[in-house]
Protein backbone atom coordinates (compact mmCIF):
# COMPACT_ATOMS: atom_id res chain seq x y z
CA UNK A 1 0.00 0.00 0.00
CA UNK A 2 1.21 3.47 -0.63
CA UNK A 3 3.05 5.26 2.50
CA UNK A 4 3.13 8.84 3.33
CA UNK A 5 5.61 10.19 5.43
CA UNK A 6 5.49 13.44 7.20
CA UNK A 7 7.63 14.67 9.86
CA UNK A 8 6.17 14.62 13.43
CA UNK A 9 6.70 18.30 14.32
CA UNK A 10 7.94 21.42 12.94
CA UNK A 11 8.56 24.39 14.67
CA UNK A 12 8.45 28.20 13.56
CA UNK A 13 8.64 31.68 14.89
CA UNK A 14 6.36 33.90 14.40
CA UNK A 15 6.63 36.09 10.96
CA UNK A 16 8.98 33.19 9.13
CA UNK A 17 8.57 30.48 7.02
CA UNK A 18 6.72 26.93 7.85
CA UNK A 19 7.61 24.45 5.24
CA UNK A 20 5.93 21.19 5.97
CA UNK A 21 6.99 17.91 3.80
CA UNK A 22 5.30 14.73 2.37
CA UNK A 23 6.93 12.18 1.10
CA UNK A 24 5.94 9.40 -1.18
CA UNK A 25 7.26 7.29 -3.53
CA UNK A 26 6.96 9.35 -6.78
CA UNK A 27 4.13 11.34 -5.36
CA UNK A 28 4.98 14.20 -7.92
CA UNK A 29 2.36 12.28 -10.03
CA UNK A 30 -0.28 12.37 -7.83
CA UNK A 31 -2.36 15.00 -7.01
CA UNK A 32 -1.72 16.08 -2.90
CA UNK A 33 -4.32 17.53 -0.61
CA UNK A 34 -3.46 19.15 2.88
CA UNK A 35 -5.35 19.87 5.58
CA UNK A 36 -5.42 21.63 8.58
CA UNK A 37 -7.04 20.18 12.08
CA UNK A 38 -7.13 22.32 15.24
CA UNK A 39 -7.44 20.60 18.62
CA UNK A 40 -11.12 19.70 18.94
CA UNK A 41 -11.93 20.62 15.62
CA UNK A 42 -12.63 18.83 12.59
CA UNK A 43 -9.88 19.19 9.49
CA UNK A 44 -10.20 21.68 6.95
CA UNK A 45 -9.10 22.28 3.44
CA UNK A 46 -6.48 24.69 2.98
CA UNK A 47 -4.93 23.48 -0.10
CA UNK A 48 -5.63 21.09 -3.43
CA UNK A 49 -4.32 19.78 -6.15
CA UNK A 50 -1.20 20.57 -5.17
CA UNK A 51 -0.90 24.11 -4.95
CA UNK A 52 -4.85 25.46 -5.37
CA UNK A 53 -6.03 27.70 -2.50
CA UNK A 54 -9.85 27.18 -1.65
CA UNK A 55 -11.86 30.64 -1.38
CA UNK A 56 -11.10 31.89 2.15
CA UNK A 57 -7.43 29.99 2.73
CA UNK A 58 -4.80 32.73 2.78
CA UNK A 59 -2.85 33.95 0.09
CA UNK A 60 0.00 32.79 3.03
CA UNK A 61 -0.33 29.09 2.09
CA UNK A 62 1.17 27.36 -0.79
CA UNK A 63 2.08 24.03 -2.04
CA UNK A 64 4.18 22.20 -4.16
CA UNK A 65 4.81 18.54 -5.75
CA UNK A 66 7.53 17.46 -7.41
CA UNK A 67 9.40 14.09 -7.58
CA UNK A 68 9.19 12.15 -4.40
CA UNK A 69 8.16 15.12 -1.74
CA UNK A 70 5.50 18.04 -1.88
CA UNK A 71 5.42 20.72 0.36
CA UNK A 72 2.99 22.80 2.53
CA UNK A 73 4.28 26.54 2.55
CA UNK A 74 3.17 28.89 5.58
CA UNK A 75 4.40 32.32 4.97
CA UNK A 76 4.59 34.99 7.62
CA UNK A 77 3.54 32.58 9.94
CA UNK A 78 0.92 33.44 12.55
CA UNK A 79 -0.26 32.42 15.92
CA UNK A 80 -3.20 30.70 14.78
CA UNK A 81 -2.00 28.73 12.16
CA UNK A 82 -0.52 26.66 15.05
CA UNK A 83 -1.95 23.28 14.17
CA UNK A 84 -1.75 19.79 13.03
CA UNK A 85 -1.34 19.57 9.38
CA UNK A 86 -1.98 16.35 7.09
CA UNK A 87 -1.56 15.85 3.54
CA UNK A 88 -3.82 13.21 1.34
CA UNK A 89 -3.46 11.36 -1.48
CA UNK A 90 -5.74 9.06 -3.90
CA UNK A 91 -3.69 6.06 -4.47
CA UNK A 92 -5.13 4.35 -7.18
CA UNK A 93 -1.92 2.47 -7.80
CA UNK A 94 -3.40 -1.10 -6.06
CA UNK A 95 -6.38 -3.35 -6.52
CA UNK A 96 -8.01 -1.66 -4.04
CA UNK A 97 -7.80 2.09 -4.87
CA UNK A 98 -8.59 4.22 -1.94
CA UNK A 99 -7.53 7.84 0.03
CA UNK A 100 -3.88 7.31 2.15
CA UNK A 101 -3.04 10.30 4.60
CA UNK A 102 -0.02 11.04 6.01
CA UNK A 103 0.64 11.09 9.34
CA UNK A 104 0.18 14.34 10.45
CA UNK A 105 2.45 17.11 11.15
CA UNK A 106 2.36 19.23 14.28
CA UNK A 107 2.95 22.83 13.68
CA UNK A 108 4.56 24.82 16.84
CA UNK A 109 4.33 28.84 16.41
CA UNK A 110 6.97 29.62 19.12
CA UNK B 1 -24.30 25.91 2.87
CA UNK B 2 -23.86 22.20 3.18
CA UNK B 3 -23.58 20.23 6.81
CA UNK B 4 -22.86 16.87 7.88
CA UNK B 5 -24.06 15.51 11.36
CA UNK B 6 -22.84 12.40 13.02
CA UNK B 7 -24.63 10.19 15.10
CA UNK B 8 -24.89 6.73 16.99
CA UNK B 9 -23.90 5.23 20.24
CA UNK B 10 -20.71 6.59 21.85
CA UNK B 11 -20.24 3.03 23.89
CA UNK B 12 -19.66 -0.22 22.07
CA UNK B 13 -19.19 -3.65 23.89
CA UNK B 14 -15.88 -5.03 22.60
CA UNK B 15 -16.80 -8.00 19.61
CA UNK B 16 -19.82 -5.88 18.67
CA UNK B 17 -20.89 -3.40 16.01
CA UNK B 18 -19.92 0.08 15.30
CA UNK B 19 -23.07 1.97 13.77
CA UNK B 20 -22.62 5.36 12.88
CA UNK B 21 -25.14 7.73 10.58
CA UNK B 22 -24.28 10.61 8.84
CA UNK B 23 -27.14 13.14 7.98
CA UNK B 24 -26.59 15.30 4.95
CA UNK B 25 -28.16 18.76 4.76
CA UNK B 26 -28.11 21.89 2.54
CA UNK B 27 -27.30 19.23 -0.19
CA UNK B 28 -28.13 15.97 -1.85
CA UNK B 29 -26.81 12.58 -1.24
CA UNK B 30 -27.69 12.28 -4.67
CA UNK B 31 -25.52 14.83 -6.06
CA UNK B 32 -21.83 14.31 -8.11
CA UNK B 33 -20.10 13.49 -4.85
CA UNK B 34 -18.65 10.38 -3.13
CA UNK B 35 -19.16 10.18 0.73
CA UNK B 36 -16.54 9.11 3.11
CA UNK B 37 -15.88 7.54 7.07
CA UNK B 38 -12.64 8.95 8.17
CA UNK B 39 -11.70 8.18 11.73
CA UNK B 40 -8.91 9.42 14.12
CA UNK B 41 -8.08 7.75 17.44
CA UNK B 42 -7.48 9.99 20.63
CA UNK B 43 -3.89 11.59 20.17
CA UNK B 44 -3.22 9.92 16.40
CA UNK B 45 -3.80 10.71 12.83
CA UNK B 46 -6.30 10.27 10.43
CA UNK B 47 -7.29 7.05 9.32
CA UNK B 48 -9.86 6.71 5.95
CA UNK B 49 -12.31 3.74 6.21
CA UNK B 50 -14.16 3.66 2.82
CA UNK B 51 -16.59 5.66 0.31
CA UNK B 52 -19.90 5.40 -0.88
CA UNK B 53 -21.11 6.58 -4.08
CA UNK B 54 -25.03 7.83 -4.28
CA UNK B 55 -25.22 4.46 -6.70
CA UNK B 56 -24.14 2.27 -3.69
CA UNK B 57 -20.57 1.61 -5.21
CA UNK B 58 -18.17 1.64 -2.56
CA UNK B 59 -14.20 1.55 -1.99
CA UNK B 60 -12.93 0.29 1.26
CA UNK B 61 -9.34 0.32 3.27
CA UNK B 62 -7.93 -2.73 2.72
CA UNK B 63 -6.88 -3.40 6.45
CA UNK B 64 -10.84 -2.80 6.97
CA UNK B 65 -12.46 -4.09 4.85
CA UNK B 66 -13.75 -7.31 6.17
CA UNK B 67 -15.45 -5.48 8.76
CA UNK B 68 -16.73 -2.33 7.26
CA UNK B 69 -20.42 -1.92 5.41
CA UNK B 70 -21.09 1.91 4.27
CA UNK B 71 -24.30 2.18 2.54
CA UNK B 72 -26.83 5.06 1.26
CA UNK B 73 -30.22 6.13 2.20
CA UNK B 74 -31.38 8.50 -0.09
CA UNK B 75 -35.15 8.80 0.94
CA UNK B 76 -33.53 10.24 4.47
CA UNK B 77 -30.66 11.73 2.61
CA UNK B 78 -27.98 9.82 4.78
CA UNK B 79 -25.65 7.58 4.54
CA UNK B 80 -24.17 4.96 7.12
CA UNK B 81 -20.90 2.90 8.87
CA UNK B 82 -21.06 -0.66 10.21
CA UNK B 83 -17.86 -1.61 12.25
CA UNK B 84 -17.98 -5.07 13.04
CA UNK B 85 -15.68 -7.46 15.89
CA UNK B 86 -14.49 -4.04 17.24
CA UNK B 87 -11.88 -3.59 19.62
CA UNK B 88 -10.24 -1.50 21.90
CA UNK B 89 -7.95 -0.81 19.05
CA UNK B 90 -11.35 0.84 17.10
CA UNK B 91 -11.22 3.66 19.56
CA UNK B 92 -11.92 6.38 17.60
CA UNK B 93 -13.33 10.02 16.69
CA UNK B 94 -15.43 9.07 13.44
CA UNK B 95 -15.84 11.52 10.72
CA UNK B 96 -18.30 11.72 7.85
CA UNK B 97 -17.06 14.20 5.01
CA UNK B 98 -18.15 14.93 1.67
CA UNK B 99 -15.87 14.97 -1.56
CA UNK B 100 -15.87 17.60 -4.09
CA UNK B 101 -14.64 17.38 -7.27
CA UNK B 102 -12.36 19.85 -8.63
CA UNK B 103 -11.69 18.64 -12.39
CA UNK B 104 -12.68 15.60 -14.16
CA UNK B 105 -11.52 12.71 -11.78
CA UNK B 106 -10.44 14.72 -8.67
CA UNK B 107 -12.00 14.75 -5.34
CA UNK B 108 -11.06 16.65 -2.55
CA UNK B 109 -13.04 16.60 0.88
CA UNK B 110 -14.67 19.69 1.25
CA UNK B 111 -16.83 19.54 3.77
CA UNK B 112 -16.49 17.46 7.25
CA UNK B 113 -19.25 16.53 9.97
CA UNK B 114 -18.06 17.54 13.27
CA UNK B 115 -16.99 14.00 14.51
CA UNK B 116 -18.08 11.88 16.99
CA UNK B 117 -16.48 10.13 19.70
CA UNK B 118 -17.00 6.34 19.83
CA UNK B 119 -15.50 4.22 22.98
CA UNK B 120 -15.21 0.48 22.17
CA UNK B 121 -15.10 -0.67 26.24
CA UNK B 122 -17.08 -3.50 28.35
Amino acid sequence: SYVLTQPPSVSVAPGKTARITCGGNNIGSKSVHWYQQKPGQAPVLVIYYDSDRPSGIPERFSGSNSGNTATLTISRVEAGDEADYYCQVWDSSSDHPGWVFGGGTKLTVL
Amino acid sequence: QVQLQESGPGLVKPSGTLSLTCAVSGGSISSSNWWSWVRQPPGKGLEWIGEIYHSGSTNYNPSLKSRVTISVDKSKNQFSLKLSSVTAADTAVYYCAREDRYDSSGYYYGYWGQGTLVTVSS
